[in-house]
């Protein structure tokens, strides 16, 4: 069975940083690109980054590009999403999916999501 | 960036009949559309990939069609399950984009 299972969020204030972890399980994560996909308070879903099955490519949104680093360590089978120079529109609950492919694809399996909050 | 644009916002029916939700994309993105449902306090589940493909224990009253530009999720005969938000998301060209999603509700 394949689990996905996100930590990390928290309060944070505006200008903060905070690292995002996701745990999985299931499947050999080596194969599969990984993401972030973001859902701010009564808002749709918005996708935030994706990383390759090697890591060796990763793809930003425009909004995040330059304050967030995604990352994966193999022999954790853990995704991370560092997040620095927050904001309030970073405010969100943050979900870990996992890609169809190993270079992209859509999200076949999503964690339950962190809630990452940022405010003073 | 490739804009997906989805309608109706709202549909209103009742158990046991059809929907038919739309979405638009801005520039040709071939068969790369996938359809999600998402339920209040739950994580988005992959209904629909390559916009006619039901994912692994998908019930067939789920259907999805359209390439290029024009796509439509069909709900046949709708369970009382079935009323929830539901996003299309294109794979075609980074950045990955959603569309703003279509509340199905009971009318």
């Amino acid at each position: 069975e394949v689990q996905v299972l996100e930590s990390g969020g928290g309060l944070v204030q505006p200008g903060g940083s905070l690292r995002l972890s996701c745990v999985v399980s299931g499947f050999t994560f080596t194969d599969y690109a990984m993401s972030w996909v973001r859902q701010a308070p009564g808002k749709g879903l918005e996708w935030v980054s994706s990383i390759s099955d090697s890591g060796f490519r990763k793809y930003y949104a425009d909004s995040v590009k330059g304050r967030f680093t995604i990352s994966r360590d193999s022999s954790k089978n853990t995704l991370y999403l560092q997040m620095n120079s927050l904001r309030a529109g970073d405010t969100a609950v943050y979900y870990c999916a996992k890609h169809t492919y190993s270079s992209g694809g859509d999200f076949d399996y999503w964690g339950q999501g962190t809630l990452v909050t940022v405010s003073s | 960036e490739i804009v997906l644009t989805q309608s109706p916002a709202t549909l209103s029916l009742s158990p046991g009949e059809r929907a038919t939700l739309s979405c638009r994309a801005s520039q040709s993105i071939s068969s790369y559309l996938a359809w999600y449902q998402q339920k209040p306090g739950q994580a988005p589940r992959l209904l629909i990939y390559d916009a006619s493909n039901r994912a692994t224990g998908i019930p067939a009253r789920f259907s999805g069609s359209g390439s290029g530009t024009d796509f439509a999720l069909t709900i046949n005969s709708l369970e009382p399950e079935d009323f929830a938000v539901y996003y299309c998301q294109q794979r075609s060209n980074w950045p990955i984009t959603f569309g703003q999603g279509t509340r199905l509700e009971i009318k």
